[in-house]
């Protein structure tokens, strides 16, 4: 079972509405990682952070998304205007303490956006 | 340019069969593979990587793959597949010791095991 946990499992949303999704990493872990799986199974990273640092994020990320892993809450990631093209499932993952290429996934939040 | 490439998009097989899933990768420098696994409408769970060494690698419930450089080839295989096992199987591949943003998927292959 995934030591990620994520809230809500389903979010639906009309678009324009701010959709806010939420994430507990692995205990103690300091990276986090949110990525985007659209209905053609395809993925798309969106951002990361250490800490309460963003490491890197791409620039889709930047116009229209906030995130945040705030000390002691859990992380977030909110789309402050949705569109239809935003429906999909974010995925949030905590890396291997090994090595940052092998990750560990929650179950996703799945947004539809009306 | 670095791509991973699922050639099937579905496999179906009956409860005790054999499969393999293929998985090609296209990828300069030293690399690293891996396959998750997606039961339907949930997360990505890890099953197994290579980055060096022995090539046949072992994954969890049975899982193993085998890593071949020459064929650029790194497919996943099981001697006997559960009804359980039906779910999406992701090929990944990045580069070694990159970050997970790195990290390239194919488009999944979709297991149907029939009872």
């Amino acid at each position: 079972n995934s030591k990620v946990i994520q809230t809500p499992r389903y979010l639906v949303k009309g678009q324009g509405q701010k959709a806010k999704m939420r994430c507990i990493p692995e205990k103690g872990h300091p990276v986090v990682f949110w990525y985007q799986q659209n209905k053609n199974n395809e993925f798309k990273f969106l951002i990361n952070f250490q800490n309460q640092e963003v490491l890197q994020q791409i620039d889709m990320t930047e116009k229209r998304f906030s995130a945040e892993c705030p000390s002691n809450s859990p992380c977030s990631l909110e789309i402050q205007s949705s569109e239809a093209g935003d429906s999909a499932l974010y995925l949030c993952a905590s890396p291997d303490w090994g090595g940052a290429e092998t990750l560990y996934f929650g179950s996703g939040t799945r947004l539809t956006v009306l | 340019t670095q791509t991973v490439s699922q050639s099937d998009a579905h496999v179906t097989v009956f409860e005790g069969d054999s499969v393999e899933l293929r998985c090609n990768y296209s990828y300069g420098g030293s690399i690293y593979l891996s396959w998750y696994i997606q039961h339907h409408g949930r997360g990505l769970q890890f099953l197994l990587k290579y980055y060096s060494g022995n090539p046949v690698v072992q994954g969890v419930n049975g899982f193993k793959a085998e890593f071949s450089k020459s064929d650029s080839s790194f497919h996943l295989r099981k001697a006997s597949v559960h009804w359980s096992d039906s779910a999406v199987y992701f090929c990944a591949v990045a580069g070694y010791g990159s970050s997970g943003n790195k990290l390239i998927f194919g488009i999944g292959t979709l297991l149907s095991v029939k009872p």
